[in-house]
């Protein structure tokens, strides 16, 4: 079955510091592979689109990496705040053409 | 900046009872979807809608489930009768391409108890 897995345990790290959040998935052939940020009682909030076929992105601090040989995504925040404490979610597609897939999400949290 | 609405922002129902959540999807958008989130779990697809009609729908989207766009803004879920397991936060999404080629922009989202 197809499975995407993100760290279940929350990521705890200092302002400053760069927070690194990963993404593995199974049964997947993912032409996009989406992350988004969601805060406690709202809606998710886009972040960054990677393409299969490209191997980064960025986005001012915002970073990503796909590796479709890995079947992973690497979703990178340098410098972080203490308003990056988040959780922050996968997001695959199926290649059915409309759904979305989405992880549970790792939860972030930045101390000053 | 264009957003994603929706009403309620919380609904309260007694099983049994039919309700419709409301949306009004960013008005030069042309897909449009519905997810789920039981608290504590992922964000899960129901169904998406384009073109006046479903274009894809999830194993949850069963015949108590269905979709409208009665008019050229609103979008609607209405559920036939709810059940305990449906209480959830239900979000609207709508988007300019569709599926995972780019990006879904999310409502605030409906929080349905179902007693």
């Amino acid at each position: 079955s197809q499975k995407i897995e993100q760290n279940s345990e929350a990521l705890n790290i200092q302002e400053g510091k760069t927070a690194t959040l990963t993404c593995n998935y199974t049964n997947y052939s993912p032409a996009y592979l989406q992350w988004y940020r969601q805060d406690p009682g709202r809606g998710p909030v886009f972040l960054l689109l990677i393409r299969e076929n490209e191997k980064e992105k960025r986005k001012e601090r915002l970073k990503v990496t796909f590796d479709t040989t890995l079947k992973q995504s690497l979703f990178h925040i340098t410098a972080s705040q203490p308003a990056d404490s988040a959780t922050y979610l996968c997001a695959l597609d199926p290649n059915s053409g409309y759904a979305l897939n989405f992880g549970k999400g790792t939860s972030l949290l930045v101390t000053p | 900046e264009p957003e994603v609405t929706q009403t309620p922002s919380h609904q309260v129902t007694q099983m049994g009872q039919e309700v419709i959540l409301r949306c009004v999807p960013i008005s030069n958008h042309l897909y449009f979807y519905w997810y789920r989130q039981i608290l504590g779990q992922k964000v899960e697809f129901l169904v998406s809608f384009y073109n006046n009609e479903i274009s894809e729908k999830s194993e949850i989207f069963d015949d108590q489930f269905s979709v409208e766009r009665p008019d050229g803004s609103n979008f609607t879920l209405k559920i036939r009768s709810t059940k305990l397991e449906d209480s959830a936060m239900y979000f609207c999404a709508s988007s300019l391409t569709p599926g995972g080629e780019g990006e879904q922009y999310f409502g605030p989202g409906t929080r349905l108890t179902v007693t």
